[in-house]
């Protein structure tokens, strides 16, 4: 089936605008995850979404960045007022959720969304 | 908190030739689940290869093992007979128990030299 994706693949925005990315998750994968990668590093969280939870939204790094999943499904992550650190790819993941410590599962990834503030 | 670390910013291998990655954690749980991704020039992270912490035998899929030490909190990977297509950025991420967040470490960016 469809993996995830997420658009744009890419965008270039001037510092101070706002910006949307989105991600559509796997069909039936109730946890959905942001995460921003800067060049050369690795992942950093921002934010989880699981079913009708409130949001984990500890790695957001200010309150310029938000995100809202609507219908438990498609997400969206807002950052407000760009600086030019936010530059980063940004990646969702999504996976299915297990109900005992014995069963966790494995994220899928989207192919992201490469974010450059000029 | 738990921590992942990776302690080979860059490693090179000739084709066809074995080479392994560190990674090492740290956490107080017992039960807890381990991964190794990769992520091509294409940017599209792909899962690897998965070990539950509860199972003593090293996973394996094709040319990629796992070397998983528990009591040392240490999880290399293996990959035998290095493929150009293997050249990529390899990530190790730790996943715990009651919780779906994953935890990833820095990277190692593997390239395979012809």
């Amino acid at each position: 089936g469809a993996g995830v994706s997420q658009s744009p693949s890419n965008k270039v925005t001037e510092k101070g605008k706002d910006v949307e990315l989105r991600c559509d998750p796997i069909s039936g994968h109730t946890a959905l995850y942001w995460y921003r990668q800067s060049l050369g590093q690795g992942l950093e969280f921002l934010i989880y979404f699981q079913g009708n939870s409130a949001p984990d939204k500890s790695g957001l790094p200010s309150d310029r960045f938000s995100a809202e999943r609507t219908g438990g499904s498609v997400s969206t992550l807002t950052i407000q007022r760009t600086q030019q650190e936010d530059s980063a790819v940004y990646l969702c993941a999504s996976s299915l959720v297990g109900t005992s410590a014995n069963k966790r599962y494995e994220q899928y990834f989207g192919p992201g969304t490469r974010l450059t503030v000029t | 908190a738990q921590t992942v670390t990776q302690s080979q910013p860059e490693m090179s291998v000739q084709e066809a030739e074995t080479v392994t990655l560190s990674c090492t954690y740290d956490t107080s749980e017992s039960n807890y689940y381990l991964f190794w991704y990769k992520q091509p020039p294409s940017r599209q992270m792909i899962l690897v290869i998965r070990q539950e912490a509860y199972k003593q035998q090293n996973a394996t899929e094709n040319r990629f093992s796992v070397n998983f030490q528990k009591a040392a909190k240490s999880f290399s990977l293996k990959i035998s007979d290095s493929q150009l297509g293997d050249t990529a950025m390899y990530f190790c991420a730790f996943m715990k128990p009651y919780n779906n967040d994953m935890r990833f470490g820095a990277g190692t960016r593997l390239t395979v030299k012809p």
